[in-house]
């Protein structure tokens, strides 16, 4: 069935480090494909998305590149700071329904 | 700005009491989902909704039921409740842009059953 696998963590990172969190999937088909944000405390929040292949979203500094022949949606930040310390969940779908299927989730800290 | 809310946003109760952990939303989507969060964090759906009247269980089972008798709300109820129902729920709904769904998701009831 389809899945999405991202890197577990936690990851922890200095202030202004880059930021790399790995996803990949397994669809039968061609998903849409987001980041999700989990903030201590609260629900999720998009973060961004991307509908097709070579598609870039990107948000807040945060970007993931489509990546049909590699079936992948990595996260990339150039310079983390404090405030993007928060748990955070790549996820698709397949668009014929309306389920969205998560990864585990990966825990980020960022040190001042 | 997603307009979907959960209360309690914390509860603490004892085993055997009966619960019911509210969601409304106003922003007239149909479909409507609760998860359920381990402290590992991932996320397990266990009950969604594609419209009034419609409710489904989903991929974890759960002792819980859900209601949707209007478009906007969306309990969930545990008759009896158990420690090990201890968890944080996260209700959810989905709104169509062009080819794709995005969820909105409220902030959680952090549940703790002692």
């Amino acid at each position: 069935g389809d899945s999405v696998t991202q890197m577990e963590g936690p990851v922890t990172l200095s202030e202004e480090a880059f930021l790399t969190i790995n996803c990949t999937y397994t669809a039968t088909g061609y998903p849409s494909l987001f980041w999700y944000v989990q903030y201590p405390g609260e629900g999720l929040q998009l973060l961004l998305k991307a509908t097709k292949a070579d598609d870039k979203g990107s948000n807040k500094g945060f970007e993931a590149t489509y990546r049909k022949e590699t079936t992948s949606f990595h996260l990339e930040k150039g310079s983390v700071q404090v405030s993007d310390s928060a748990v955070y969940f790549c996820a698709l779908t397949m668009n014929r329904d309306d389920k969205i299927i998560f990864g585990k989730g990966t825990r980020l800290h960022i040190l001042p | 700005e997603a307009d979907i809310y959960q209360t309690p946003r914390y509860l603490v109760i004892g085993t055997g009491k009966k619960i019911t952990l509210e969601c409304s939303q106003t922003m007239g989507h149909d479909k409507m989902y609760w998860y359920q969060q381990d402290p590992g964090m991932e996320l397990h759906l266990i009950h969604y909704s594609y419209g009034v009247n419609s409710t489904e269980k989903g991929d974890l089972s759960s002792e819980s039921t859900v209601s949707r008798i209007r478009t906007e709300h969306f309990p969930l109820t545990l008759e009896s409740a158990r420690p090990s129902h201890t968890s944080q729920y996260l209700c959810a709904s989905t709104d169509r842009k062009g080819n794709y769904n995005e969820q909105f998701f409220g902030p959680g009831t952090r549940l703790t059953v002692l």
